[in-house]
């Protein structure tokens, strides 16, 4: 079965500062890599995935991530945050296809501080 | 183009009462699910399907009996409430897998 750590539960940083948000996952099988935001009291919404390709993946308002396959890690990154980016982040992986769902991490609240 | 809607936002039950949640998508994804999702645990998979009349448990369907009966519905139904199962539940679908879309959730307050 897959797994996923989000080794931060929080991470404060000042409006403008770069951010990065940790995520590694185990599983014995090719994944599906995600990035979900939750606002708060809404659903979740994707920032993007990692499908095959390039490792490099940018997503929706100005952020990316890279795939690592070695170090079975996802980062998500940020190089200048706004106070809107204030949410609960979530890493979510899939194998086979997605059929049987994700298996998300226990999610990284991002503060940002004025 | 609604994409994924829930039905009810908020509910409170009383231990031991009954409630269906409506999850209704009109993208015309084969695929749909149910999370739950509690502080300090991310979401949760109940139970999911593949298509209309499939249905399959995920990793905490105790308590939890779904029914696909038609491709745009997948319903999740609390047979006799508990306090555990206060929780936030999320209604998802995708095509055929890969990227899922999420519904607004729905409150429980089991009492």
């Amino acid at each position: 079965a897959q797994s996923v750590t989000q080794l931060d539960s929080q991470v404060p940083v000042f409006e403008e500062a770069p951010v990065e948000l940790r995520c590694n996952y185990s599983s014995s099988v090719s994944v599906y890599l995600f990035w979900y935001v939750q606002y708060p009291n809404q659903g979740l919404q994707l920032l993007l995935k990692y499908l095959s390709g390039s490792t490099l993946v940018k997503g929706i308002n100005g952020f990316e991530a890279e795939f690592n396959k070695s170090q079975t890690s996802f980062h998500l990154r940020k190089p200048s945050v706004h106070i809107s980016d204030t949410a609960e982040y979530f890493c979510a992986v899939s194998v086979g296809g997605g059929a049987d769902g994700l298996t998300f991490g226990k999610g990284t609240h991002l503060i940002i501080q004025p | 183009n609604a994409g994924v809607t829930q039905t009810p936002k908020f509910r409170v039950l009383k231990t031991g009462q009954s409630m269906t949640l409506l999850c209704a998508q009109d993208m015309n994804h084969e695929y749909m699910y149910w999370y739950r999702q509690d502080p300090g645990m991310g979401l949760r998979l109940i139970h999911y399907s593949v298509g209309e009349g499939t249905t399959a448990k995920g990793e905490v369907p105790d308590g939890y009996n779904v029914s696909r009966l038609k491709k745009q519905n997948f319903l999740l139904g609390l047979e006799s409430a508990a306090p555990s199962q206060t929780s936030v539940y999320f209604c998802a679908s995708s095509y055929f897998g890969s990227t899922q879309y999420f519904g607004p959730g729905t409150r429980l307050l089991v009492l």
